[in-house]
């Protein structure tokens, strides 16, 4: 596709299920990062992927979140046992090239609403 | 540690000129992003400043002063259709060109006609 997909784009999950959300990057885009966003704030870094490696994961809340991008394209972020405090909007970003301009620019998804009863 | 600052809600008039200030403290600097962000959709990107000084880009420009840890975003000729929340947001040290990114609260501008 043309830009970023995520999906579901909205996941309504009872506490203690495991969820996985999905980020579809664009196409050949090297980094790929991802974000939780709640009403009125900025994004809030979680981790990001350079190719297939995890390059910082220091952002991700606690050890029921998890992510992996196994072949450096389409990344699968986990949240195990979930708790009503990890309703948000998570975000998936990607951008091009680690040199030159293109890596500057940030394309983000769409967005999962992810709401735990 | 790592705080960017950024005024919570700015109003403006259309076809004026507004400037929405940024201040960062991080533990490292390769670049400070604009982002623009509409109610309800995916923020997207409107500048990015790496050196010192002014980039302008039509209506917008942002202007960087690293030894003050202080941009700007300048937005003129005011449309309604700017009524969105503007991003600041600073590329921390890494040892490749694409490293971890921090996001500030984002500042809600207002347009009245």
């Amino acid at each position: 596709g043309a830009g970023v997909s995520q999906s579901p784009r909205y996941k309504v999950t009872k506490r203690g299920q495991d969820v996985a959300l999905r980020c579809d990057p664009i196409s050949g885009h090297v980094s790929l990062y991802w974000y939780r966003q709640a009403l009125g704030q900025g994004p809030e870094f979680l981790t990001y992927f350079n190719y297939e490696a995890q390059q910082d994961k220091s952002g991700l809340p606690n050890d029921r979140f998890s992510a992996e991008r196994p072949e450096g394209s389409i990344s699968t972020l986990t949240i195990q046992r979930t708790e009503q405090r990890d309703s948000a909007m998570y975000r998936c970003a990607s951008s091009g090239h680690l040199t030159g301009s293109e890596y500057n620019e940030q394309f983000f998804g769409p967005g999962t609403r992810l709401t735990v009863l | 540690g790592q705080n960017i600052d950024q005024p919570t809600e700015m109003t403006a008039t259309e076809g004026a000129i507004v400037q929405i200030n940024c201040t960062y403290q991080t533990s490292g600097f390769n670049g400070l992003f604009w982002y623009q962000q509409h109610a309800g959709e995916a923020p997207t990107f409107l500048s990015y400043n790496v050196l010192d000084g002014l980039e302008e880009k039509g209506r917008f420009s942002s202007f960087l002063s690293r030894s003050k840890g202080y941009s700007y975003l300048l937005l003129k000729e005011l449309q309604m259709k700017d009524s969105a929340s503007y991003l600041c947001a600073v590329r921390d040290r890494g040892y490749s060109s694409a490293s971890k990114i921090i996001f500030g609260s984002g500042t809600r501008l207002s347009i009245r006609p």
